[in-house]
């Protein structure tokens, strides 16, 4: 077990940029959440996969974000045209599914701080 | 938005010394989970709490929970250096793990 991994862990870009941040989650767990967390504040919900289907986005997912989960294993988090309200820590975490022990938990992963010049 | 907030914001204690904190919430709840947070390991789970259990433990820790007054408390016992951390409460109020963090506790144990 190697836990949640995200790359890359640091990510500096130019307003008006776009990027793309990796998360892959522990191997059996088949939901998958995308926090952002800005300084001196707790994590906020962004979005939540239960295996490759996105059940539900918050409203900070502004149209310029986007995330899959193609095959129900890693995910991506797109940021298109950057801007520097954008720059915070992006958190993903997994957990397992129901039915299993500790299903309640989330496991997260380093994050990927991102800073938009 | 955030759900809850922790009291106090930051805390500062000598090793051995007990630390408790505290986070109110607004909102029916399914359980309440405390998180640690350090810059060398990431968020980090401590406990759940459901939201028909009043108290539980887990080694030194020690959390209860009041539902009718939306409060939960976090009590470290015999503090350590390691245990200089940020602590946030979270709640799941939707039954799929959505979790909704406080703004956190910065506790610091000095030697």
């Amino acid at each position: 077990d190697t836990g949640v991994s995200q790359n890359p862990r640091h990510k500096i870009t130019k307003r008006g940029q776009n990027v793309t941040f990796r998360c892959d989650p522990i191997s059996e767990h088949n939901r998958l959440y995308w926090y952002r967390q800005t300084l001196g504040q707790g994590p906020e919900f962004l979005t939540y996969f239960q295996n490759e289907a996105q059940l539900e986005k918050s409203r900070l997912l502004s149209d310029r974000f986007s995330a899959e989960r193609p095959k129900g294993s890693f995910s991506t988090l797109e940021i298109q045209r950057t801007e520097q309200g954008d720059s915070a820590m992006y958190l993903c975490a997994s957990s397992p599914d129901a039915g299993l022990a500790r299903q309640n938990e989330q496991f997260f992963g380093p994050g990927t701080r991102l800073t938009v010049l | 938005s955030q759900q809850g907030e922790e009291d106090p914001q930051a805390l500062s204690i000598q090793e051995g010394e007990n630390a408790t904190m505290n986070c109110s919430y607004k909102t029916s709840i399914n359980n309440l989970q405390w998180y640690r947070q350090n810059s060398g390991r990431g968020l980090v789970h401590l406990i759940l709490i459901r939201s028909n259990e009043r108290e539980k433990h887990s080694g030194r820790l020690r959390v209860t929970l009041d539902t009718s007054k939306k409060s939960s408390s976090l009590l470290i016992t015999a503090s350590r250096a390691a245990d200089t951390a940020s602590y946030f409460c979270a709640t799941d109020n939707t039954g799929f793990q959505k979790l909704v963090f406080g703004t956190g506790t910065r506790l610091l144990v000095s030697p």
